[in-house]
């Protein structure tokens, strides 16, 4: 079983829909959750960064933290077009410098 | 250009053949990472290094070897390359300290990745 769990998709979804991107974890160690956005034949880059059990919003964009569940999400409000990407989740521990990555999940908003 | 860049883009190679990725950052970043990215797999880390001339294992690290002997070059060679190891590279960075005091939030920045085919 991997430590990070990650429906890969594809998920296909209209403009102006709310998306909800999820991992699972086992590792009780995790501190420090991250979203990370890809675009085709691109790098990934962050998009989201949080500690610990909570929500953070930013933009159309709010990532939560269920830690109790070991169970993250992240969701999309008035999606655009332009969100169209593979989303990773991505998480380390208090001190860790490496990160365990989900599978990603492929994400299309269809005007 | 200031971040972190790969080359080559894309390699075709033969199986046997040894192959360098390089990769170069400008931030001087402590740490440096290598992945690579296979459908229902993500990212799998592959090696990473914390400093100049110090390397460490990943999930992954059979087949390749790394090196870095300057902080900001961290090169990722295939001795022997396979078949299985067609795949898409990426190489991160990061810095776990500013002003000499660990930062709680330190975040791993991408290269644009290598496209590597093994025939």
């Amino acid at each position: 079983q991997k430590e990070v769990e990650q429906d890969p998709g594809p998920l296909s979804v209209p403009e102006g829909a709310i998306v909800s991107l999820n991992c699972t974890y086992s590792n009780s160690a995790f501190q420090y959750f991250m979203w990370y956005r890809q675009y085709s034949r691109k790098g990934p880059e962050l998009l989201m960064y949080t500690y610990s059990s909570g929500n953070k919003e930013d933009g159309r964009f709010t990532a939560q933290v269920d830690k109790s569940s070991k169970y993250i999400s992240l969701f999309i409000r008035d999606s655009q077009p332009s969100d169209s990407a593979t989303y990773l989740c991505a998480m380390r521990g208090q001190g860790a410098q490496k990160l365990v990555f989900g599978q990603g999940t492929r994400l299309t908003i269809n005007p | 250009d200031a971040g972190i860049t790969q080359s080559p883009r894309y390699k075709i190679t033969e199986t046997g053949r040894q192959v360098t990725l390089m990769c170069h950052q400008t931030w001087s970043h402590s740490y440096m990472f290598w992945y690579r990215q296979d459908l229902g797999h993500g990212l799998r880390l592959i090696y990473y290094s914390a400093a100049a001339d110090i390397t460490d294992k990943g999930e992954v690290p059979d087949g390749y070897v790394v090196s870095r002997s300057k902080t900001e070059n961290f090169p990722l060679t295939l001795e022997s390359a396979t078949r299985s190891q067609t795949s898409v590279y990426f190489c991160a960075s990061s810095e776990i300290l500013a002003g000499g005091r660990i930062l709680a939030k330190n975040i791993q920045y991408f290269g644009a990745g290598t496209r590597l085919s093994v025939l």
